[in-house]
């Protein structure tokens, strides 16, 4: 069974420029959810999407979106990057129907995002 | 809001001795579920094991075991016979609405 996948696995962009991150689930999984990872932040949740919806969305600006396809692949963008953008970006997939949880949440490898 | 405290930075144990790795939370919710997941270099988060927080009895997983006191908020996570490959960055997670996370323990194995 396929894991999560993201791609790219490392992004360099200059200030201001924007960027999309992809994330494809576990087959089978309709949820996606989105985390940056920082040395100074450590990891904080972004949102998450289940069935083409976003379910809960963390404390970020409106800079930082997502959604979410009819095959489950999710999508993050940000745009108008700035310094403070650069981090590790993970997503994590789920078959959660609610708050039970079936198999837990199974992350990817995660985007290097690096804004110069 | 839900906080999650990892007071240890860093942990260290010889190869084949045992380690606990401290957590607390804080929460208002009575239905919730925590975790615990090891990040190696590699960077993807691996779940090493889970609790659900009305299950009274403590989750166990081949080394792993946590000791989970509800009341004192509290969910310790035990490695026992530590193995070289059990060296990486541990996270205590919470997980409400949403996920919350500590700030990690990084454990190094010595041989």
């Amino acid at each position: 069974k396929a894991g999560v996948t993201q791609t790219p696995r490392y992004l360099i962009k200059t200030r201001g420029q924007q960027v999309t991150l992809s994330c494809s689930p576990i087959s089978g999984h309709r949820s996606v959810s989105w985390y940056q990872q920082t040395p100074g932040q450590g990891l904080q949740f972004l949102f998450e999407y289940f069935s083409e919806t976003q379910r809960n969305k963390g404390n970020f600006p409106g800079r930082f979106s997502g959604r979410q396809f009819s095959n489950s692949r999710s999508e993050m963008n940000v745009s108008t990057l700035e310094l403070g953008d650069s981090a590790l970006y993970l997503c994590a997939s789920s078959s959660n129907t609610g708050r039970s949880i079936d198999y837990g949440y199974t992350f990817g490898s995660g985007t290097r995002l690096t804004v110069v | 809001a839900q906080t999650v405290t990892q007071s240890q930075p860093e942990m260290s144990v010889q190869e084949a001795e045992t380690v606990t790795l401290s957590c607390t939370y804080d929460t208002s919710e009575s239905d919730y579920y925590l975790f615990w997941y090891k990040q190696p270099p590699s960077r993807q988060m691996i779940l090493v094991i889970r609790q659900e927080a009305y299950k009274q009895q403590n989750a166990t997983e081949n080394r792993f075991s946590v000791n989970f006191q509800k009341a004192a908020k509290s969910f310790s996570l035990k490695i026992s016979d530590s193995q070289l490959g059990d060296a990486a960055m541990y996270f205590c997670a919470y997980l409400g609405n949403q996920f919350y996370f500590g700030t990690g323990t990084s454990l190094t194995v010595i041989p």
